[in-house]
């Protein structure tokens, strides 16, 4: 099942508006990622981060990996009605190794929505 | 082609009936995942192939699902006796086989499964 939990699970803003939203997890994890899925397509990676404390900007983008490795956030600046969509985090945890190396857990997702 | 490629795009099929999911992944990948994704979820790992090895099937859900890459390229899902619980997006992605490349997959845009 899921280990990782997102919030808020849903968002409502006004256009030009800052986001933030989160990740956390009760174990440690070594690396995050953010995707972005818009209705009847799939994810798409936003942000990759492989390094606690480290802070990634894409565009208006911006997510950090936190230095417990338990959380990650992501910061959209200025948002636009084209931000709207369902984000997943999504990380790697610290025990997988070997044949698990690849596989990917994924949060429950926020839904953007922005209002023009 | 340029990204990940899964057919059909909808499939319906009628409880009972035996259905097979197609990913073509992004040449030169050598790792390929599908994820299986129920509504209003985040996807959730079924299986792992680096090239035609399937190195993780751990999160196939019973023996009625079967997946394989016999040649390490195009990689076929199959579903035997579908029941109404299958009903989802079955997504399919793709990585580079590098240090930490291998964690940032391409997503296909999924194919979506109803049973009836």
């Amino acid at each position: 099942g899921q280990q990782l939990n997102q919030s808020p699970q849903s968002m409502f803003i006004q256009e030009g508006e800052d986001v933030s939203m989160n990740c956390t997890s009760s174990s440690i994890f070594n690396t995050w990622l953010w995707y972005k899925q818009d209705p009847g397509e799939g994810p798409v990676l936003l942000i990759a981060l492989y390094k606690a404390g480290e802070l990634t900007s894409n565009g208006r983008l911006t997510a950090q990996f936190g230095i417990t490795r338990k959380d990650s956030f992501l910061n959209i600046s200025a948002s636009i009605p084209s931000d709207v969509g369902i984000y997943f985090c999504a990380g790697q945890p610290s025990n997988a190794g070997g044949t698990s190396y690849g596989k990917l857990t994924f949060g429950q997702g926020t839904i953007l929505t922005v209002h023009p | 082609g340029a990204g990940v490629s899964q057919s059909p795009r909808y499939k319906v099929a009628k409880r009972g009936q035996d259905v097979a999911l197609r990913c073509d992944p992004i040449s030169g990948h050598v790792s390929l995942f599908w994820y299986q994704q129920a509504l209003g979820q985040g996807p959730e790992f079924l299986t792992y192939f680096q090239n035609e090895a399937q190195l993780d099937k751990s999160g196939l859900p019973s023996d009625r699902f079967f997946a394989e890459r016999p040649e390490g390229s195009v990689s076929t899902l199959k579903i035997q006796r579908t029941q109404q619980e299958d009903s989802a997006v079955y997504l399919c992605a793709s990585s580079l086989f590098r240090w930490r490349k291998d964690l940032e997959a391409f997503f296909g845009q999924g194919t979506r499964l109803t049973v009836v």
